[in-house]
């Protein structure tokens, strides 16, 4: 089975620009999450879907969005970029989440970086 | 609210030590799963370990164990005969069904000495 991949890897852009992120899950798995990464932050958590919809959210402006296609893929958009936005972003996938094991499988996450 | 809990910001281990990393929990759900999961500089989340919250034994793979200690509500990782690959960044983690999120602690940064 192919991993989750996230496209692209690298990515720069310019405040205030708009950016938009790829996922891909592991076939099967009908729910992607996705996180930020910053070293001062740590990890967190921006939103789940499952079967194309927004089934949690975390504490992120409006200016993140997602949103999940019927062959289970996942974007992320971010308009209107600040320096802050900055990060590792990672996509991860599995199955519903609705067992304790249902571990979830992470991509290799797209690194942004805002100038 | 279910919340992960790691105090460790960062341990340093000599090549073939035993190191433990801290992990505790809160959760109010009687079911949940722990995870742990290692990050190289590379950035990508690699899964080490899982631990259910009914495993009566403690949960194993290779060099890494799960001190699971329930109602101490701790799930420290023990990562036996350190290696150079082992330095990374390892993150506990937790599936709980309330909030149908993963929780996810804010990490130890590993470093192993030769």
């Amino acid at each position: 089975k192919a991993g989750v991949t996230q496209t692209p890897r690298y990515l720069i852009k310019t405040r205030g620009q708009q950016v938009t992120l790829s996922c891909s899950p592991i076939s099967g798995h009908r729910s992607v999450s996705w996180y930020q990464q910053t070293p001062g932050q740590g990890l967190q958590f921006l939103f789940e879907y499952f079967s194309e919809t927004q089934r949690n959210k975390g504490n992120f402006p409006g200016r993140f969005s997602g949103r999940q296609f019927s062959n289970s893929r996942s974007e992320m958009n971010v308009s209107t970029l600040e320096l802050g936005d900055s990060a590792l972003y990672l996509c991860a996938s599995s199955s519903d989440r609705l067992e304790p094991r249902d571990e979830q499988y992470f991509g290799p996450g797209t690194r942004l970086t805002v100038t | 609210a279910q919340k992960i809990t790691q105090t460790q910001p960062g341990m340093f281990v000599q090549e073939k030590e035993a190191v433990t990393l801290d992990c505790t929990y809160d959760t109010s759900d009687p079911s949940y799963g722990l995870f742990w999961y290692k990050q190289p500089s590379s950035g990508e989340m690699i899964f080490l370990i899982y631990q259910g919250s009914y495993d009566q034994q403690n949960a194993t793979e290779g060099r890494y164990s799960l001190n699971f200690q329930k109602a101490r509500k701790s799930a420290n990782l023990v990562i036996s005969a350190s290696q150079l690959g082992d330095s990374a960044m390892y993150f506990c983690a937790m599936n709980a069904l309330t909030g149908n999120q993963f929780y996810f602690g804010t990490g130890t940064s590993l470093t192993v000495i030769p």
